[in-house]
């Protein structure tokens, strides 16, 4: 059983258009959530984290939680072409040791 | 500041030959993640230190990999002997290492290995 589920894509927007990308996970006590860029070729790196019910918002992305339902998602708003990556969602259970579980990431194509 | 290092970026070996990988985390970082990235999956922890303590390697295969962080630093990863299925980006990332859930992953280049 995944823990960590995402639509692996690709997710084809225009630019200026707002992409939607969606994260469930499996594990109820689960009590941190990361949403990472992947371009192709390169490491992941931090987008946005959220560690509480609701949105939060930086800059152009917004991130949502709703615990209740397991899910998380990451809104990009005016999207660019060079917003084209994997995005990567990644989930710390409890249970002392905060194991980071990745999903396997969703490929988002912003075209001109 | 400097970020997490790897060494080597790329690596083609044969099966049943072996494997070592370097990292350097972030200075001060005290948690170290081994990672395996196979092309289109999403990252998959190996191993987690904590310092020179390992904190979780349930999903090392422990028969042919094996890892070391002496003096809670520099990080070893090590595949003996590799098999065709161990081709994948090796991913070594960093954190403080603070307590609770605000610890924030910084991901170094990674090495690509390729088993011919």
């Amino acid at each position: 059983q995944k823990e960590v589920e995402q639509n692996s894509g690709p997710l084809s927007v225009p630019e200026g258009a707002i992409a939607s990308l969606n994260c469930t996970y499996s594990d109820r006590v689960s009590q941190s959530f990361f949403w990472y860029r992947q371009y192709s070729g390169k490491s992941p790196e931090l987008i946005m984290s959220i560690y509480s019910n609701g949105d939060k918002e930086d800059g152009r992305f917004t991130a949502q939680l709703n615990k209740a339902s397991q899910y998380v998602s990451l809104l990009i708003r005016d999207s660019q072409p060079s917003d084209s990556a994997t995005y990567l969602c990644a989930v710390k259970r409890t249970g002392g040791s905060y194991i980071p579980t990745f999903g396997r990431g969703t490929s988002l194509i912003v075209h001109p | 500041e400097a970020g997490v290092a790897q060494s080597p970026r790329y690596k083609i070996i044969e099966k049943r030959q072996s494997v070592a990988f370097w990292c350097n985390p972030i200075s001060g970082h005290a948690t170290l993640y081994w990672y395996q990235q196979i092309l289109g999956q999403g990252p998959k922890l190996l191993i987690q230190f904590q310092n020179n303590g390992v904190v979780d390697d349930s999903q090392l295969p422990k028969d042919r990999f094996s890892a070391e962080r002496l003096k809670g630093v520099d990080s070893t990863l090590k595949i003996q002997p590799a098999k065709l299925e161990d081709s994948a980006v090796y991913l070594c990332a960093s954190s403080l290492g603070l307590a609770g859930r605000t610890d924030t992953q910084y991901f170094g280049p990674g090495t690509r290995l390729t088993v011919l």
